[in-house]
């Protein structure tokens, strides 16, 4: 199993400019999340979603989108990107059921100039 | 919402000490407290975890221990070593609650050698 995979690892954007995050993860897990990790930060969570369809904001959706058409794949858009964006971007998965860990993607270090 | 608390920020310890890790959190319905860590850029990983019906576990030279009474766990690490330099993550979940978990801040643990 390749777990939970990210692209890209690294992008720069302009203001303005927009994009898709993508995560893939091949455990057949129905929770999807994502997470912003700022610079000296933890993690705070963007979107999550519980099943393909599903999806739901988390604690800072603002500026961002999601969808959740398959069970592999939950991709994160960004519009109208701004300085405030930069950060690293984490995807993670967990499988249903209580007391159960989340597998991280490798992770998108994102800058916005 | 649930808010997690983790103390300290940095720690500095010599090779061969103990290194302790507290963590508190606000809601009583919060049943797994996972800890993971985060070598530099890497994604987090699980190292230990702790269900609300156990009051510690221990593996190899991590423990963790969990206080329900006064909503605060810790993770203990003896015998330190440099290669355990990372930051390290507590969290906080309800099971039943689509799997989210509230991170706390991190804590920059450093080992000299």
């Amino acid at each position: 199993n390749a777990g939970v995979t990210q692209t890209p690892k690294f992008r720069i954007l302009k203001i303005g400019q927009s994009m898709t995050l993508q995560c893939t993860q091949d455990m057949n897990h129905n929770y999807m999340y994502w997470y912003r990790q700022d610079p000296g930060m933890g993690l705070k969570l963007i979107y999550y979603s519980v099943g393909a369809g599903i999806t739901d904001k988390g604690e800072v959706p603002n500026g961002y989108n999601v969808s959740r058409s398959t069970t592999e794949d939950f991709p994160l858009r960004l519009e109208l990107a701004a300085p405030s964006q930069t950060s690293v971007y984490f995807c993670a998965s967990t499988s249903e059921g209580t007391w159960r860990e989340q597998y991280f993607g490798p992770g998108t270090r994102l800058t916005v100039t | 919402g649930e808010n997690v608390e983790q103390h300290p920020s940095t720690l500095s310890v010599q090779e061969g000490d103990s290194a302790v890790i507290k963590c508190t959190y606000s809601d009583s319905a919060s049943n797994y407290f996972p800890w993971y860590k985060q070598e530099l850029g890497k994604r987090p990983q699980l190292i230990i975890d702790i269900r609300s019906n156990v009051g510690e576990k221990k593996d190899q030279r991590i423990a963790v221990t969990l206080n329900k009474t006064a909503k605060h766990f810790s993770l203990h690490i003896t015998e330190t070593q440099p290669e355990d330099s990372a930051v390290y993550f507590c969290a906080a979940s309800k099971g039943t609650n689509a799997g989210k978990s509230t991170f706390g801040d991190g804590t920059t643990l450093t080992v000299k050698p």
